[in-house]
This record gives structure tokens, C-alpha cells and sequence, in this order.
């Protein structure tokens, strides 16, 4: 059955510092993955995504994630986190079996970013 | 380019009541999924829908809950003789391929009284 595991609830990193946001995945085939953040009570963002290709994928606001296969991970950094930042995030995996890319998703990770 | 939008935004209804969650995807996507958000439980998949099929139906209860998305109009999520357990964010999303990202909307958030 597939999976997301987000092992840490909560992230607290201080502003200008990098930061990682840690997922790993179960999967049967070859994963899509996903980083989606919602501010709160708002609808969810897309940030980036691993079809295939280049492990390091680059996203949106600064974000990068890199894919690991044989880790079965893909943690979500930034350089340099701002405040701004502080939300909730979501790794999602769906495999590429068919048409069918319904998202299966970890439970969140809330980052805060003190100033 | 209007995003996904989902209406209403809040929606509170009694127990026994019917509620209706209304999607209009983004233009040109044919892709619907309804999910949905609990407390503590995080993000769970109901349905995956494309224009007028039901194409996985694996996260909807079986009773109850029911979902369509026809040729013209808004995909509905249908929740008849609600309880309190029903009480959640429930969030639409849309993508015009398969293999693109999914696009969400602000989500409908149910009130069970």
C-alpha cells in the first residue's frame, strides 16, 4: 500500500537559517511527489514536484526538494527561510499506474520561522 | 485564469440534513479529486472523477456520500443525512492531465450541529 510518512510534527527554524522538511514514501512503481503548503485557512499550494529526471527539483518561493530512491525520501529545503514561510506543509506521493493520480498524503508538517 | 473555486466556503447544517459541496474546476481541467481534511488525521482521497465518470471511488464511505461531475456544470459532492462525524474541510482540486499538479481550491468547510 503506499504511504507518507512526515516524521516531524513541527520544524522551528530562525530566520536566514536553512531549513529541511523531511518525507519519505512507500510506493509500488515509480512515484510522483509532491510538496504542497497551506496557510492557515486557505486552500493548499503546489510548490514543486518529481515526475522524473534531475533528482533536485526546484520550486516555487525558494523551495527545492531532492529526490532520493534508494532513501526513499524527499525532503523539501530552503537556503535561507523567512518567516513568511510559516505553514503548514504536505508531502503527497501518487504512482504512475494508469491515469489514476489520486494523492496520498503525510500528515503535515508545521514550520515555524521565528524572527 | 480563474483557480478552482469551491462553494460555499462554510456550510453548517444539522444533523440528518443534506449538504452539498459545489467545484467548479479550472478552465480546461477535466480532472476532479475531492478530498478531505479531519483533524488530526490529515488529507485523505474520496473520489477522482473525469467529465461525467467516476473513475475511483475508493475513498468515499459507502453509504451516504455520493459525487458527480457532468458535461456542464460544477462537480458535486453530495453528503445526505449528515452527522457530526462529517465535520471537516472538504477540498476540491483539478488538473488537465493526468501527470499534472493538482490545483486546489480554498476548500468548504462542514458544521455538523
Amino acid at each position: 500500500a503506499q504511504s507518507v510518512a512526515q516524521p516531524e510534527d513541527q520544524v522551528n527554524v530562525a530566520e536566514g537559517n536553512p531549513l529541511t522538511v523531511k518525507c519519505t514514501y512507500s510506493v509500488s512503481g515509480n512515484p510522483y511527489l509532491f510538496w504542497y503548503v497551506q496557510y492557515p485557512n486557505r486552500g493548499l499550494q503546489f510548490l514543486l514536484k518529481y515526475i522524473t529526471g534531475d533528482n533536485l527539483v526546484k520550486g516555487s518561493y525558494g523551495f527545492e526538494a531532492e529526490f532520493n530512491k534508494s532513501q526513499t525520501s524527499f525532503h523539501l529545503k530552503k537556503p535561507s527561510a523567512l518567516v513568511s514561510d510559516s505553514a503548514l506543509y504536505f508531502c503527497a506521493v501518487s504512482d504512475n499506474a494508469g491515469n489514476n493520480r489520486k494523492l496520498i498524503w503525510g500528515l503535515g508538517t508545521s514550520l515555524a520561522v521565528n524572527p | 485564469n480563474a483557480g478552482v473555486m469551491q462553494n460555499p466556503r462554510h456550510l453548517v447544517r444539522r444533523r440528518g440534513q443534506e449538504a452539498r459541496l459545489r467545484c467548479s474546476p479550472m478552465k480546461g481541467h477535466s480532472h476532479v479529486y475531492w478530498y478531505r481534511q479531519l483533524p488530526e488525521e490529515g488529507l485523505k482521497f474520496m473520489v477522482y472523477l473525469q467529465k461525467e465518470n467516476i473513475i475511483d471511488e475508493s475513498g468515499m464511505p459507502k453509504e451516504r456520500f455520493s459525487a458527480e461531475f457532468p458535461k456542464e456544470g460544477p462537480s458535486i459532492l453530495r453528503i445526505q443525512q449528515v452527522v457530526r462525524g462529517d465535520s471537516a474541510a472538504y477540498f476540491c482540486a483539478s488538473s488537465p492531465f493526468a501527470d499534472n499538479e493538482q490545483f486546489f481550491g480554498p476548500g468548504t468547510r462542514l458544521t455538523v450541529l
